[in-house]
């Protein structure tokens, strides 16, 4: 099946340091979102986005929507140790339909 | 953003025995709800995808007589895990979408940790 390939697997960083993730597709998206979720619980929506070559923010969260609608990235500025936890991106090709995951980006903040 | 509940947080049952969860939307009403495990360490898995008053549409390789999905009401769908077996233990989270008019965006549920033994 489809599948989104989301770099890196893992981030072990210093607090206080800015964070850089994305996700490639071979398949094109008219909808890219990406999700935090902790230990035990659901993901939570962090930033969706629309068009190609958009960008958006939340807070010290930025995402932009590639070009190509093929890709995807996620920034994250000036960590802090509740940033902590998998981050996912995920790819929606029909209005509605269903999400395709990536792997997930597991981000560990050292104090 | 939206917010999903799922009922039970945690069950565990016997090899053999019926699991039901339930998934509602609590502000709004949702003409989608999709159905997902998630293994230890991976990523999250679509099973189905239901819609209000229809079949769902289970995704290749899940038995739809085994994970049996009824979505009666825009704001309830339930899952059922019938003859439950250990191998599926797992995290079942499901989430709500497709708001007509409204935005693309998926809003899951905590989820259900299920423990067959």
């Amino acid at each position: 099946g489809q599948q989104l390939n989301q770099s890196p697997q893992s981030m072990f960083i210093q607090e206080g340091e800015d964070v850089s993730m994305n996700c490639t597709s071979s398949s094109i998206f008219n909808t890219w979102l990406w999700y935090k979720q902790d230990p035990g619980e659901g993901p939570v929506l962090l930033i969706a986005l629309y068009k190609a070559g958009e960008l958006t923010s939340n807070g010290r969260l930025t995402a932009q929507f590639g070009i190509t609608r093929k890709d995807s990235f996620l920034n994250i500025s000036a960590s802090i140790p509740s940033d902590v936890g998998i981050y996912f991106c995920a790819g929606q090709q029909i209005a509605g339909g269903k999400l395709i995951f990536g792997q997930g980006t597991e981000l560990s903040v050292k104090p | 953003g939206a917010v999903v509940s799922q009922h039970p947080s945690r069950v565990i049952c016997k090899s053999g025995t019926s699991v039901k969860i339930e998934c509602r939307s609590l502000d709004f009403q949702a003409t989608t709800m999709f159905w997902y495990r998630q293994f230890p360490k991976q990523s999250l898995m679509l099973m189905a995808t239901s819609n209000e008053g229809s079949k769902a549409t289970y995704e290749q390789g899940v038995e739809k007589d085994k994970f049996l999905i009824n979505h009666a009401s825009l704001t309830l769908s339930t899952l059922t895990v019938t003859s439950a077996h250990p191998e599926d233990s797992s995290f079942y989270i499901c989430s709500a979408g497709g708001l007509a008019g409204a935005y693309n965006e998926q809003f899951f549920g905590p989820g259900t940790r299920l423990t067959v033994l």
